[in-house]
């Protein structure tokens, strides 16, 4: 049902490796957000945008970077890769307004070897 | 700054059973809404339901329904016949901006 998708959905990559993660919505939200999840845990939010050429960082301190420069597109990168990088990413987006509600993507499960 | 605590880890519950799950938050908004989402075994994250502070009536979507006690800061969901498919991660947030969730409650539907 949600309009937002998450690329790629597993990635294994060796350490010291640049990676990009890709979030795409189409539903126009200015909104959006990438938290970290170990499986089955709690969600650490580690990045999330007001709109374009927007970004903050979140509660969790976080070696990645996110870009804003069109509103349906989110992507996160990591310069280096570690094995402390293992973990899900997961990228959401909200509708605007205090009722707003969120949509998430599937998630990309990262490991780095 | 929001804050929310879900103090359950993990519950169980029998099928056609009713379980409470907990919340409570503490925020400085005058008027905010308070959201549940569920977490499936490796699906995506959904929403169950929603309720305005400013709302005295507590919000009910088919068997899932709150209890909103705003003095307490309060927020908990209580499912009603509870099915199988229920089984999944349970996420209280309070608000959007930023979108920020408690630790989670793992439940477990019991056949």
């Amino acid at each position: 049902e949600a309009d937002i998708y998450q690329t790629p959905r597993y990635l294994v990559i060796g350490t010291g490796k640049k990676i990009t993660l890709e979030c795409s919505q189409t539903m126009g939200h200015d909104k959006m957000y990438w938290y970290q999840q170990d499986p089955g845990m709690e969600l650490h939010l580690i990045h999330y945008s007001y709109g374009v050429n927007s970004t903050e960082k979140g509660d969790l301190s976080s070696e990645s970077t996110v870009s804003r420069i069109r509103t349906e597109h989110f992507p996160l990168t990591l310069e280096s890769a570690r094995p402390s990088h293992t973990s899900q990413y997961l990228c959401a987006s909200s509708e605007s307004g205090l009722r707003g509600r969120s949509f998430f993507g599937q998630g990309t499960r990262l490991t780095v070897v | 700054a929001q804050t929310v605590t879900q103090s359950q880890p993990e519950m169980s519950v029998q099928e056609a059973e009713t379980v409470t799950l907990s919340c409570t938050y503490d925020t400085s908004e005058n008027n905010y809404y308070l959201f549940w989402y569920k977490q499936p075994p490796s699906r995506q994250m959904i929403l169950v339901i929603r309720q305005e502070a400013y709302k005295q009536q507590n919000a009910t979507e088919n068997r899932f329904s709150v209890n909103f006690q705003k003095a307490a800061k309060s927020f908990s969901l209580k499912i009603s016949d509870s099915q199988l498919g229920d089984t999944a991660m349970y996420f209280c947030s309070s608000g959007n901006t930023p979108l920020v969730f408690g630790k989670g409650t793992r439940l477990s539907v019991i056949a």
